[in-house]
């Protein structure tokens, strides 16, 4: 168990509204990511993370905003939430390295 | 680009049979590859391989790595009905900061 949460786990939101997803890692790991998951395209990299206020985009990063205050919290920010922001999420952060990452539980999120 | 794709995309078989799960990649400086088994929920990590790494093996799951030809293949063998997952295979990008590029997935059903 790599000590990751994510929230909420659900969330019905209305499209045009803010949404943020929290992940919180107990651990101190330095990297960590957030990556979308949908039918037909498998695990897609939306931000990450590699220190306190050091990020970078991913593949799919428009629509999408992170930020990292300290080291067990990353946030993802959907500024004005669409229908095509359906989506599971999941954070993972890199645990014994390189690369090697583990993920947390995963949000579903409906735009309606 | 740095790419990987897995073959089959779905695979049905019945207990005891054994399978084989193919990934192949392209990447600009391979450094390792792993594999992830995702059940209804978050990936779990099984194996990496590396150049000085290129097997591995874990009960009824082991792994090859064949550099020269860039792909890998994962075996499952005497296969239950817990082994039903999607098989996820992944490569770091170029660039370094530990991002990784995942295929599209294998879904294994495994009836009994």
């Amino acid at each position: 168990d790599a000590g990751i949460t994510q929230s909420p786990r659900h969330k019905v939101t209305e499209t045009g509204t803010p949404v943020t997803l929290r992940c919180h890692q107990t651990e101190n790991h330095r990297y960590m990511y957030w990556y979308r998951q949908d039918p037909g395209h498998g695990l897609r990299l939306i931000h990450y993370s590699y220190g306190v206020k050091d990020t970078d985009k991913g593949e799919v990063s428009d629509g999408y905003s992170v930020s990292r205050s300290k080291t067990e919290d990353f946030l993802l920010t959907l500024e004005s939430a669409t229908s095509s922001q359906t989506s599971v999420y999941f954070c993972a952060i890199s645990v014994q390295g390189p690369y090697e990452q583990y993920f947390g539980p995963g949000t579903r999120l409906t735009v309606t | 680009e740095d790419k990987v794709v897995q073959s089959p995309l779905s695979l049905v078989v019945h207990e005891g049979d054994t399978v084989t799960l193919n990934c192949s990649y392209e990447v600009t400086n391979f450094r390792s590859l792993l594999w992830y088994k995702q059940e209804k929920k978050a990936p779990t990590f099984l194996f990496m391989l590396t150049s000085s790494g290129i097997e591995k093996k874990s009960g009824r799951l082991s792994s090859i790595l064949d550099k020269k030809e860039l792909f890998s293949i994962l075996n499952i063998t005497a296969t239950q009905t817990g082994d039903s997952a999607v098989y996820l295979c992944a490569v770091p990008t170029q660039g370094g900061s530990e991002k990784l590029v995942f295929g599209k997935g294998t879904k294994l059903t495994v009836n009994p």
